[in-house]
């Protein structure tokens, strides 16, 4: 099972260019995350979408947008990117139905902006 | 609101040594609680979870015990090993828009040396 798939793997911006990763669950998940790590600070929650149609605002949001595609695909994008938002960013998704239920987590996308 | 206290690191262990790593909670009633792994490059793995008061999870040979009176979630393995060299996360979920989320506490980066 592919579980959750992030691309890329590893990207290289100049301050000020965008773009947009890519996250995908085989899980049949309602609920898909965002979030961003860095040294020290844990993960932080950038934006997350319950279900197909919404997205939520998380801890950290400012400088991303969010789109939930279809109940699979959940994207990330950096409109203007600045050397604030060097981090590795993983997605994940989970049932949205119980507390009991865990989170599953992509290998995240490592992004450095010069 | 939930949040999470977790013991920091580094914390350097020599093969078959005793480990602990302290997680120490506070939260609205009695939500589930969890520990995830992360190997180095890769996402976090959920390891075990406990669901309610003195649940114990277990996992790879490490262990928790879910401790309402003291609010605490402490990881315990008796004897680790190399292999066992990664970041450890606490995490309990809170409720939001239409789905759970976690919070994590910063993670404890364990190195076995052999």
């Amino acid at each position: 099972n592919a579980g959750v798939t992030q691309t890329p793997k590893f990207q290289v911006l100049k301050t000020g260019q965008s773009m947009t990763l890519q996250c995908a669950q085989d899980m049949n998940h309602n609920s898909m995350y965002w979030y961003r790590q860095d040294p020290g600070m844990g993960l932080r929650l950038i934006y997350y979408s319950a279900s197909e149609g919404t997205t939520d605002k998380g801890e950290v949001p400012n400088g991303y947008n969010v789109s939930r595609l279809n109940k699979r695909e959940f994207s990330l994008r950096l409109e203007s990117a600045a050397p604030s938002q060097t981090s590795v960013y993983f997605c994940a998704s989970s049932r949205s139905d119980s507390y009991n239920q865990p989170q599953h987590f992509g290998d995240g996308t490592r992004l450095s902006i010069l | 609101g939930n949040s999470v206290t977790q013991m920091e690191g580094p914390v350097t262990l020599s093969e078959e040594a005793f480990l602990t790593i302290n997680c120490t909670y506070t939260a609205t009633g009695y939500p589930s609680l969890f520990w995830y792994v992360q190997y180095p490059g890769e996402g976090l793995q959920l390891l075990l979870k406990a669901t309610k008061a003195d649940d114990k999870g277990s996992n790879k040979g490490f262990e928790a015990t879910y401790r309402k009176e003291t609010t605490s979630f402490h990881l315990e393995k008796g004897s680790v090993q190399v292999s066992d060299s990664a970041v450890y996360f606490c995490a309990l979920p809170y409720s939001g828009a239409g789905s759970y989320q976690l919070t994590f506490g910063k993670g404890t980066k364990l190195s076995v040396i052999p």
